[in-house]
């Protein structure tokens, strides 16, 4: 099946800065998520990015579907972005089973 | 509008007892996805449904566990003769249609003792 792997696992912040989370994929996909996990466990849709580039506030997600990659940004982070950061893709083809990568863990200092 | 809903939220049972997880997906979405995650790690997909009908177990651990949405709405997973390995975060996800985006329900935390 698809790999999804995402980087870095963990990301330790001060309040204000900018960051950079990466999710890999090993094959060609039709549909990518990001996700937020709160501290209080809920899963918060961010992005639905198959391709392409899209911004909410100081979020924004780009995929580059060729190069199976997608990113996401954070500028101007605060500590109620800390939690844990997923992505999901599905392959293109016949499967419509999500696949999650491990998550990058932030945590936001004041 | 609602979001998906599940029920209980907290769930804990005995070793060998049965229990019956609840998922109430947002209304008119078609597609209705069960996943379980373990502390740490990402939802791993169990099973899921377009209106009715199950298209894919595949994820189903084992026969101790079953899905169904009898009337393409309301789902609930079924686990037999609980173990303790069977402790986790059960969550379940709608969609308006299969490869749409997904939205999660607050999840059942089971624990079996």
């Amino acid at each position: 099946g698809i790999q999804v792997e995402q980087s870095p696992p963990d990301l330790i912040l001060q309040e204000g800065a900018n960051s950079t989370l990466r999710c890999n994929f090993s094959d060609s996909v039709n549909n990518l998520q990001w996700f937020h996990q709160n501290p209080w466990g809920q899963l918060i849709n961010l992005f639905y990015i198959p391709s392409g580039t899209k911004q909410n506030g100081r979020l924004s997600a780009t995929t580059v579907a060729t190069e199976r990659y997608s990113l996401l940004y954070i500028s101007s982070s605060q500590t109620t972005d800390s939690g844990v950061y997923f992505c999901a893709v599905m392959a293109s083809g016949g499967s419509y089973i999500p696949t999650f990568g491990r998550g990058t863990s932030l945590i936001v200092h004041p | 509008g609602a979001g998906v809903s599940q029920s209980p939220r907290y769930k804990v049972t005995k070793r060998g007892q049965d229990v019956a997880l609840r998922c109430d997906p947002i209304s008119g979405h078609v597609s209705l996805y069960w996943y379980r995650q373990a502390l740490g790690q990402g939802p791993e997909f169990l099973t899921y449904f377009n209106y009715e009908a199950q298209q894919d177990k595949s994820g189903l651990p084992n026969d101790r566990f079953s899905a169904e949405r009898p009337e393409g709405s309301i789902s609930t997973l079924t686990i037999q003769r609980t173990e303790q390995r069977d402790s986790a975060m059960y969550r379940c996800a709608s969609s308006s249609m299969g490869r749409g985006e997904q939205y999660f329900g607050p999840g059942t935390r089971l624990t079996v003792t």
